[in-house]
């Protein structure tokens, strides 16, 4: 089985912190992707990683960063975290050619 | 930029009914079409997939069915059932480089018994 996790299931934030997300899979997959899912907008792209130090931004990369270090971990960073960052943020990582999602990390920003 | 669009929105079926929802795609190098079912606060599960050499797949009570010139492929489910209630999205991706998937906005499906 595919297993993907991340993290925390629920954060709470202030506006300003620096805040991260993490993800990890166990199964050396190369590609790896961060989403953002909003009510009504689907599920939009951050950014994703083909490989180790490798990264490309997705639709919506303007005020997240990333970090792969190592190939089992990818993590999605807000640099300075601001209310309408507010959402529900999915990790996945790909088998073949399907991506398989983490359990996903509700964040809110007061 | 590539999109896929999905409908209807939300769609309400009486449990037992067939329920049927529709993707259009732009990416004319497409050859990959997963669907993902998502049920209240879990993760996006994928149900079905089909590839671009073929025209229809079936698993059960699920299909899908691609229309490649069209660029349009959609996912029925016969016989519904209340544990079907989901919200559905479909995407789109190629099967090289990034295998970036272009997802659609999702569709709420009720199941009504």
């Amino acid at each position: 089985d595919v297993k993907v996790t991340q993290s925390s299931r629920y954060l709470v934030k202030r506006t300003g912190e620096k805040v991260f997300l993490e993800c990890v899979q166990d199964m050396d997959h190369e590609n790896m992707f961060w989403y953002r899912q909003d009510p009504g907008l689907g599920l939009r792209l951050i950014y994703f990683s083909y490989d180790v130090k490798m990264k490309e931004k997705g639709d919506i990369p303007e005020g997240y960063s990333v970090s792969r270090e190592k190939k089992e971990r990818f993590s999605l960073i807000l640099e300075s975290a601001s209310t309408n960052q507010t959402s529900m943020y999915l990790c996945a990582s790909r088998v073949e050619d399907t991506q398989y999602f983490g359990p996903g990390t509700r964040l809110t920003v007061l | 930029g590539e999109n896929v669009e999905q409908h209807p929105s939300t769609l309400s079926v009486q449990e037992g009914d067939s329920a049927v929802i529709k993707c259009t795609y732009s990416d004319s190098a497409s050859n990959y079409f997963p669907w993902y079912k998502q049920e209240l606060g879990k993760r996006p599960q994928l149900i079905i997939d089909i590839r671009s050499n073929v025209g229809e797949k079936k698993d059960q009570r699920i299909a899908v069915t691609l229309n490649k010139t069209a660029k349009h492929f959609s996912l029925h489910i016969t016989e519904t059932q209340p544990e079907d209630s989901a919200v559905y999205f479909c995407a789109a991706s190629r099967t090289s480089g990034t295998y970036k998937y272009i997802f659609g906005t999702g569709t709420r499906l009720k199941v009504l018994a």
